[in-house]
């Protein structure tokens, strides 16, 4: 039962901007730092953006990342054959006890 | 480069204990800017956090494991480890380790834990 929730699936053509949602609340999203990964098919998950909008070095910045209030999203400007993958966001949850939650889990695929 | 490597406990029984450790390099485990943390994937399923420390001694757990999870360092060998008891089928899954600045940003390359008799 996870507390972040995302879109099942998104999908475009090659070279087309998909953006992700993940819908939080105060107590995760709206008052720590989102985090976005991408899952290659049996692979580990990839740490693409970080404290809301950071890339990692080597990510392009076709990747963008933002946050408003207890949500964020993932933008994917220029999508490629290569992004085709499951994109999951994260966040600490609490402060008192706190815990770390994933998203749901997003299927993107490029048409 | 920071690297992660789960060990392969491979295949465990029901009601059984998994043992797990994540030998880490290119990082001291005694950093304090780091945390260390496990989480899991279950075949065909999204992934869910089970536990993270950090050396000076804080420990998070997630809250529907906790009862069930010990996480614990050892420095001299560089390891972080996960035992989780009274396992079911519910938990056969993909184990990772990994890195943890606020969120896990190095991640090893997982190992499957199955659970039957």
């Amino acid at each position: 039962q996870s507390l972040l929730t995302q879109p099942p699936s998104v999908s475009a053509a090659p070279g087309q901007k998909v953006t992700i949602s993940c819908s939080g609340s105060s107590s995760n999203i709206g008052d720590n730092y989102v985090c976005w990964y991408q899952q290659l098919p049996g692979t580990a998950p990839k740490l693409i953006m970080y404290e809301n909008d950071k890339r990692p070095s080597g990510i392009p910045d076709r990747f963008s990342g933002s946050k408003s209030g207890s949500s964020a999203a993932l933008a994917i400007t220029g999508v490629q054959t290569g992004d085709e993958a499951e994109y999951y966001c994260g966040a600490w949850d609490g402060s008192l006890s706190p815990f770390y939650v994933f998203g749901t889990g997003t299927k993107v695929t490029v048409l | 480069q920071v690297q992660l490597q789960e060990s392969d406990p491979g295949l465990v029984k029901p009601s059984g204990t998994l043992s797990l450790t994540c030998s880490v390099s290119g990082v001291s485990i005694s950093s304090t800017a780091y945390y260390w943390g496990w989480i899991r994937q279950p075949p065909g399923k999204g992934l869910e956090w089970i536990a993270t420390m950090y050396y000076g001694g804080k420990t998070y757990y997630n809250p529907s494991l906790k009862s069930r999870v010990t996480i614990s360092i050892d420095t001299s060998k560089n390891q972080f480890s996960l035992t989780l008891n009274s396992m079911t089928a519910a938990d056969t899954a993909v184990y990772y380790c990994a890195r943890q600045d606020d969120s896990p940003d190095y991640w090893g390359q997982g190992t499957l834990v199955t659970v039957s008799s």
